[in-house]
């Protein structure tokens, strides 16, 4: 297993166009948690699946945000209609429900909006 | 929710110095992790310290959980610890709260 892979490293996208960025998670991981990482600042959560159950979405930014975990092992985060306050590193993590042990982080999604 | 701070924001050392980070968390956590950032944006676990001390290498970790502050110590610094270093403390269902980084720069 190579660890938590991440699609694609860069995007660059206009405002108004939707991206959709892919994680791919450590194999026997069933948790997969989404956050987004501005400039100078820590990593902040946004969703996460068990499996492929969303069991939380409160913290996606707004309803132009969404995540999907079809078959509880890929998982896809959408923004629609990017805007150029949504720029910023979207990291993606996957470990074993129960325990914080072993979290793994992607190398990241980096989206420039112009 | 918790709140997470670090200090210093910014550190610059010499190759050879020691240095200490700290994290200060505003309320009782189950668990704190370090990570170092590298300079592609990939966060490596360094340390799963809920309390005591744990060595790896030339880095060691202290969390004082009543206390609710932890230490990251890099002794003997290299180049190759140059980035940026959060703590994050693991919230209910075990999602990550990070604090905003300490910013280390290792000159040769």
């Amino acid at each position: 297993d190579t660890g938590v892979s991440q699609n694609p490293r860069h995007k660059i996208t206009k405002r108004g166009q939707n991206v959709t960025f892919r994680c791919d998670p450590i194999s026997e991981h069933n948790r997969l948690y989404w956050y987004r990482q501005t400039l100078g600042q820590g990593p902040e959560f946004l969703t996460y699946f068990q499996n492929e159950a969303q069991l939380e979405k409160s913290r996606l930014l707004s309803d132009r945000f969404s995540a999907e975990r079809p078959k509880g092992s890929f998982s896809t985060l959408e923004i629609q209609r990017t805007e150029q306050g949504d720029s910023a590193m979207y990291l993606c993590a996957s470990s074993l429900a129960g325990t914080a042990y072993g979290y793994t982080f992607g190398s990241g999604t980096r989206l420039t909006v112009v | 929710g918790i709140q997470v701070e670090q200090s210093p924001p910014d550190l610059i050392l010499q190759e050879g110095a020691n240095s200490t980070l700290r994290c200060n968390f505003s309320d009782s956590v189950n668990n704190l992790q370090w990570f170092h950032q590298n300079p592609w944006g990939q966060l490596i676990n360094l340390f799963y310290i809920p309390s005591g001390t744990k060595q790896n290498g030339r880095l060691s970790a202290t969390t004082v959980a009543t206390e609710r502050y932890s230490l990251l110590y890099i002794s003997s610094s290299q180049t190759t610890d140059s980035g940026v270093y959060f703590c994050a403390v693991v919230t209910t269902d075990y999602k990550l709260s990070f604090g905003a980084g300490t910013t280390v720069t290792v000159r040769a």
